[in-house]
């Protein structure tokens, strides 16, 4: 069983589309992130969800809304899409806060707009 | 604000070389340390972290890293490395309550 699941693993779609991308995870953990990893390999927060609750948004653009239905899944919607969203992005969980505990990756979204 | 820093972007070893990946954080309080490994293809994991005591910290797959507060530092150390130790290390703080800092990473390949 994966513990942190992402989809699509795989996305390729052209400027301006709007796309989400789901993550659920079976670890039973209170609080959910969404990483970007860009093509250099940093990674940096976008944002953090405890028990449905949004605590962490790292001054990312509004055409980024992410949306956790219940504390076991947060999804990422991206609407009109540009060349620099291209991105490989992952989604993570972990019991604690990230400061105390360990966190739970995704295998990650790799996203490519044309 | 908190940041980490890793020296080395790209390590070439051979196998049974020693490694040692450089990591330095700023942050004024107390801290914990972090590093992760992501294998070509895969998800990031954790290798070893540390919150307190020891400031020598033993992790998976034979992995150490050692805490110097003096110098701000949490270096990774293995003393001889396999061809499967290819991976991108990925040093980490927390910066406050569910916030994990990430260093850029180090692309370690290692050669039978």
């Amino acid at each position: 069983d994966t513990a942190v699941s992402q989809t699509p693993k795989y996305l390729v779609t052209q400027m301006g589309n709007d796309k989400s991308i789901k993550c659920e995870q079976n670890l039973g953990h209170d609080t959910m992130y969404w990483y970007k990893q860009d093509s250099k390999k940093f990674l940096k927060i976008m944002f953090s969800y405890n028990n449905k609750e949004l605590i962490i948004n790292e001054t990312v653009p509004n055409r980024f809304s992410p949306k956790s239905p219940d504390k076991a899944h947060l999804n990422l919607h991206i609407n009109s899409l540009e060349l620099g969203d291209s991105a490989v992005y992952f989604c993570a969980s972990s019991q604690r806060g990230a400061n105390t505990g360990e966190l739970f990756f995704g295998e990650g979204s790799r996203l490519t707009v044309l | 604000a908190q940041s980490v820093s890793q020296h080395n972007h790209h390590v070439i070893l051979s196998e049974a070389a020693s490694l040692e990946l450089g990591c330095n954080y700023s942050y004024g309080g107390t801290v914990n340390l972090f590093w992760y490994v992501q294998y070509p293809g895969q998800h990031l994991q954790l290798l070893l972290k540390y919150f307190s005591g020891d400031p020598l910290v033993k992790g998976i797959k034979g992995f150490e890293a050692e805490f110097i507060k003096s110098k701000f530092s949490f270096n990774l150390r293995k003393p001889s490395v396999q061809w499967s130790d290819t991976a991108e290390y990925f040093c980490a703080v927390s910066g406050g309550y569910n916030k994990l800092i990430f260093g850029a990473g180090t692309r370690l390949a290692v050669h039978p």
